[in-house]
C-alpha cells in the first residue's frame, strides 16, 4: 500500500523569504500523480500544484514550485517570496494512475506553515 | 460560478441521533468523495462514488452511509453507530468517468464541522 510522509509537523518562514516543505512517499507503481494542497484557517482545501510522475520537468505555479525526485520518492514544495496569506496547513498527496483502481488519493499528515511579518 | 457547496457549516448532534451532511456540485463531475479530518491529522476517506447510483466504502466507512441518486449530490449520513463522530468533514469531486490519466484532480468543498454534544 502507498504511504505519504511529511516529516515536518510545523515550519515557519520570514515574510518575503523562501521555504521548502518536505514530502516522501512509498509506492511500487511507476505511474502516479502527486499533489500539494493548502488548507488555510478557513479549512477550505485548495490545490496548489500537481506533478505527473511521467514528467521529468518539475511543476511550477507562480511562487510555488516542486522538486520531484522520482528515484528517491521525494516531492518537496518550495514557496518563494512568502506572503502572510501563505500561512496554512500544507498536505502532500498521492494518487495512483492504475486503470484498474479508482482514483483514491492518499494524504500525508500535513505541515503547518507560519509566516512571520 | 462552478463549485462545491457543503451545508451546514457547523452542525451539532446529540448522542444517538443520525445527522445528514449535504454536498452539492455543479461542476458536472462524475466522481464524488467524503473525507473525515481530525485535529492534527490528514484526510481519511469515508465513501466515494464514481457514478450515479453507485458508491463504495473507503477506509473508515463504519457508522456512515451515503446515497448518490443525482450526479450533483452526494449526502453523507452520520449514524448513531459512529462512536466518535466529532470531526471536520470534507466533500470533494473530480471528473472521474474512468479518466484516470490526465487532469482528474479532486476539488474540495468548504467543509462541515460536526460536534456531538
Amino acid at each position: 500500500a502507498q504511504t505519504v510522509t511529511q516529516s515536518q509537523p510545523e515550519m515557519s518562514v520570514q515574510e518575503a523569504e523562501t521555504v521548502t516543505l518536505s514530502c516522501t512517499y512509498d509506492t511500487s507503481e511507476s505511474d502516479y500523480y502527486l499533489f500539494w494542497y493548502k488548507q488555510p484557517p478557513s479549512r477550505q482545501m485548495i490545490l496548489v500544484i500537481r506533478q505527473e510522475a511521467y514528467k521529468q520537468q518539475n511543476a511550477t505555479e507562480n511562487r510555488f514550485s516542486v522538486n520531484f525526485q522520482k528515484a528517491a520518492k521525494s516531492f518537496s514544495l518550495k514557496i518563494s517570496d512568502s506572503q502572510l496569506g501563505d500561512a496554512a496547513m500544507y498536505f502532500c498527496a498521492y494518487r495512483s494512475d492504475q486503470r484498474t483502481s479508482y482514483d483514491k488519493v492518499i494524504f500525508g499528515p500535513g505541515t503547518s506553515l507560519s509566516v512571520i511579518p | 460560478d462552478g463549485g462545491i457547496t457543503q451545508s451546514p457549516k457547523y452542525l451539532f448532534r446529540k448522542e444517538g441521533q443520525n445527522v445528514t451532511l449535504s454536498c452539492e456540485q455543479n461542476l458536472n463531475h462524475d466522481a464524488m468523495y467524503w473525507y473525515r479530518q481530525d485535529p492534527g491529522q490528514g484526510l481519511r476517506l469515508i465513501y466515494y462514488s464514481q457514478i450515479v447510483n453507485d458508491f463504495q466504502k473507503g477506509d473508515i466507512a463504519e457508522g456512515y452511509s451515503v446515497s448518490r441518486e443525482k450526479k450533483e449530490s452526494f449526502p453523507l449520513t452520520v449514524t448513531s453507530a459512529q462512536k466518535n463522530p466529532t470531526a471536520f468533514y470534507l466533500c470533494a469531486s473530480s471528473i472521474g468517468g474512468g479518466q484516470l490519466r490526465g487532469t482528474d484532480t479532486q476539488y474540495f468543498g468548504p467543509g462541515t464541522r460536526l460536534t456531538v454534544l
